[in-house]
């Protein structure tokens, strides 16, 4: 089975500032990457897609990028809306999860 | 709009067999192209993919939970339904079920989620 090492596991950001969050796999996955948000008692929700790609409705503040086995998600100015749990997701044969990121507020 | 409900009971005893159904609305299961996932998440910890079913009635689960789960679908009633067997307080968390399907294979819709409770 392919490992997904997510990192940091938690995060302490002020409003405003840049956030990176990154997920590598133990193989080559291409780019079968996906991110989502979760916010306290509410189910997961998908941001970005293929890696880098939005998904419609999701402010342009997130982005993602990477290939392979090396993937980043980025929040380029950090609003307080956004604290959440923040989880990657593989795909190669089955889905698999990596375990979370938890961004606050400083 | 696609919409999951999950539902089922909340509270289930010890070696039992927890059972969940997700309820789907605004898409039909029988259409294809999507794989309807279960997909938990223990109190304070993160997602653990279950297994989905295609409406064909194929199956992948998950290899850790394997021989405990059983996923079914009922496509005349818009639905798909969890069994897991034999349970312990390990398995109390948060149930999900969800689309999966994009070419990215990606989770776009999910319910609300129930939690379910292992316990005497």
């Amino acid at each position: 089975d392919i490992q997904m090492t997510q990192s940091p596991s938690s995060l302490s950001a002020s409003v405003g500032d840049r956030v990176t969050i990154t997920c590598q796999a133990s193989q080559d996955i291409s780019n079968y990457l996906n991110w989502y948000q979760q916010k306290p008692g509410k189910a997961p929700k998908l941001l970005i897609y293929d890696a880098s790609n939005l998904e419609t409705g999701v402010p342009s503040r997130f982005s993602g990028s990477g290939s392979g086995t090396d993937f980043t998600f980025t929040i380029s100015s950090l609003q307080p809306e956004d604290i959440a749990t923040y989880y990657c997701q593989q795909y190669d044969n089955l889905p698999f999860f990596g375990g979370g990121t938890k961004v606050e507020i400083k | 709009q696609v919409q999951l409900q999950e539902s089922g009971p909340g509270l289930v005893k010890p070696s039992q067999t927890l059972s969940l159904t997700c309820t789907v609305s605004g898409g039909s299961i029988s259409s294809g192209g999507y794989y309807w996932s279960w997909i938990r998440q223990h109190p304070g910890k993160g997602l653990e993919w279950i297994g989905y079913i295609y409406y064909s009635g194929s199956t992948y689960y998950n290899p850790s939970l394997k021989s405990r789960v059983t996923i079914s679908v009922d496509t005349s009633k818009n639905q798909f339904s969890l069994k897991l067997s034999s349970v312990t307080a390990a398995d109390t968390a948060v149930y999900y079920c969800a689309r999966e399907g994009g070419s990215y294979h990606e989770f776009d819709y999910w319910g609300q989620g129930t939690l379910v409770t292992v316990s005497s």
